[in-house]
């Protein structure tokens, strides 16, 4: 049964930059897709980026110019990088892995537990 | 970007009641719509996948449908566990992959 655990600081100051790890356990990063979801408090949920199986990434377009996601195959991780921090990054961060259907179609599941970031000097 | 419009934002029900909401894509995503469920600070988890199937370990009473661009979640004999926040997410087009606004449903 896959798991997911998502580790990081919990209090970035604005202009900085936020550096979050998912910790896969049960089965292998290199396979399946694994994806980056956020969710301001009270709001609803924002894809950010994913990482599939070969290597190959995709951002969403509104976050490209700051977001960067990687993996360590050793480690059986994935990690998320967010430049240029404002309040409005404030959010809960959920890892998940995507179960690929037909083409590019997949769902999520599972998820991580999430980890709330508060962008504030 | 593929925008996906949830109705109604919020709904009052009674244990027992069944109860539908409705998410409707900006442009055909053939049948790649996806359910969740999310209840006060938990993540959110997998219902309904590729429209109508049935995720494992879900009850009976979560169905979906599709008609068109629209899609539809069919909650039958409401149970007090039901009562959460509804999400929809299309992955037809991507990137990105969105999500509908949300869907909290509220005990009357």
């Amino acid at each position: 049964q896959v798991q997911l655990q998502e580790s990081g600081p919990g209090l970035v100051k604005p202009s900085g930059t936020l550096s979050l790890t998912c910790i896969v356990s049960g089965g292998s990063i290199t396979t399946s897709l694994w994806n980056w979801i956020r969710q301001p408090p009270g709001k609803g949920l924002e894809w950010i980026a994913n990482i599939y199986d070969s290597g190959t990434v995709k951002y969403n377009p509104s976050l490209k110019s700051r977001v960067t996601i990687s993996r360590d195959t050793s480690k059986n991780q994935f990690s998320l990088e967010l430049t240029s921090l404002t309040a409005a990054d404030t959010a809960v961060y959920y890892c998940a892995r995507a179960q690929a259907l037909v083409g590019d179609s997949s769902y999520f599941d599972p998820w991580g537990q999430g980890t709330l970031v508060t962008v504030s000097s | 970007d593929i925008q996906m419009t949830q109705s109604p934002s919020s709904l009052s029900a009674s244990v027992g009641d069944t109860v539908t909401i409705t998410c409707r894509a900006s442009q055909n995503i053939n049948s790649c719509l996806n359910w969740y469920q999310q209840k006060p600070g938990r993540a959110p988890t997998l219902l309904i996948y590729a429209a109508a199937s049935v995720q494992s370990g879900v009850p009976s009473r979560f169905s979906g449908s599709q008609s068109g661009t629209d899609f539809t979640l069919t909650i039958t004999s409401l149970q007090p566990e039901d009562f959460a926040i509804y999400y929809c997410q299309q992955s037809y087009s991507i990137p990105p992959i969105t999500f509908g606004q949300g869907t909290r449903l509220e005990i009357k």
